[in-house]
């Protein structure tokens, strides 16, 4: 069964620093998508970045990166130099089915929340 | 411009009563989907929808019901069998393909 953990309820980071974020998941689908997404305190989803499970490097996003690890099922994302606007909930999500089923599931972690320090 | 509206923003309703919840999308995707969000929580899938007059349950689609008569469409009843409603409600929808949802802003639902 579809399964997404993100096992860091919260973080604290200093600003400009890098932080990772973890995820690991469970499918038995061989073609599926990994999302992140941000949730400020608005509460509205903002789409970060996307990986296939078919691709072979590691999606990038600007100031986002995606370690992807296929054989041990984790999709981390990375945050390069930290701003105090990346304090906000981050998910990550998954789709399986992709590239054929127009309605999958797509399922979403518990959520990061991530705190900037100045 | 293209998007996902959902309406109102904010709702109150008194418990026991069915309240639906509008979600309609003018960017042509075929599927959509309702989620529920309790404070400092993940997003939990109630129902979704492949195509009109199509859709399956999620995780937790007891005490609630969808109908999608039209592709923009797709409204979630909160109906009074939901034993605890009070929660922040997410529709989304995708395209065909490898795309990522696309959400609305959300209706926060109180029942006092």
């Amino acid at each position: 069964a579809q399964k997404i953990t993100q096992t860091q309820p919260g973080m604290f980071v200093q600003e400009k620093e890098a932080v990772t974020l973890d995820c690991t998941y469970d499918t038995s689908d061989p073609s599926y998508g990994l999302f992140w997404y941000k949730q400020p305190s608005s509460g509205e989803m903002i789409f970060l970045i996307y990986q296939g499970s078919y691709d072979q490097q590691n999606a990038t996003e600007g100031r986002y990166s995606l370690n992807f690890q296929k054989a041990r099922k984790s999709a981390n994302l990375v945050i390069s130099a930290s701003q105090l606007g990346d304090s906000a909930m981050y998910f990550c999500a998954m789709r399986e089915g992709m590239g054929y089923s127009s309605a999958s599931k797509i399922i979403f972690g518990s959520g990061t929340r991530l705190s900037i320090r100045p | 411009d293209g998007g996902i509206t959902q309406s109102p923003k904010y709702l109150f309703r008194k418990e026991g009563q069915n309240v639906t919840l509008s979600c309609e999308q003018n960017l042509n995707h075929d599927a959509m989907y309702w989620y529920r969000q309790d404070p400092g929580q993940g997003l939990r899938l109630i129902y979704y929808s492949q195509i009109v007059n199509d859709f399956q349950k999620g995780d937790i689609a007891e005490g609630y019901s969808v109908s999608r008569e039209k592709k923009e469409s797709f409204p979630l009843t909160v109906t009074s069998a939901q034993k605890n409603p009070t929660a922040f409600y997410l529709c989304a929808s995708t395209g065909t393909g490898w795309t990522e949802a696309f959400f609305g802003q959300g209706t926060r639902l109180t029942v006092v």
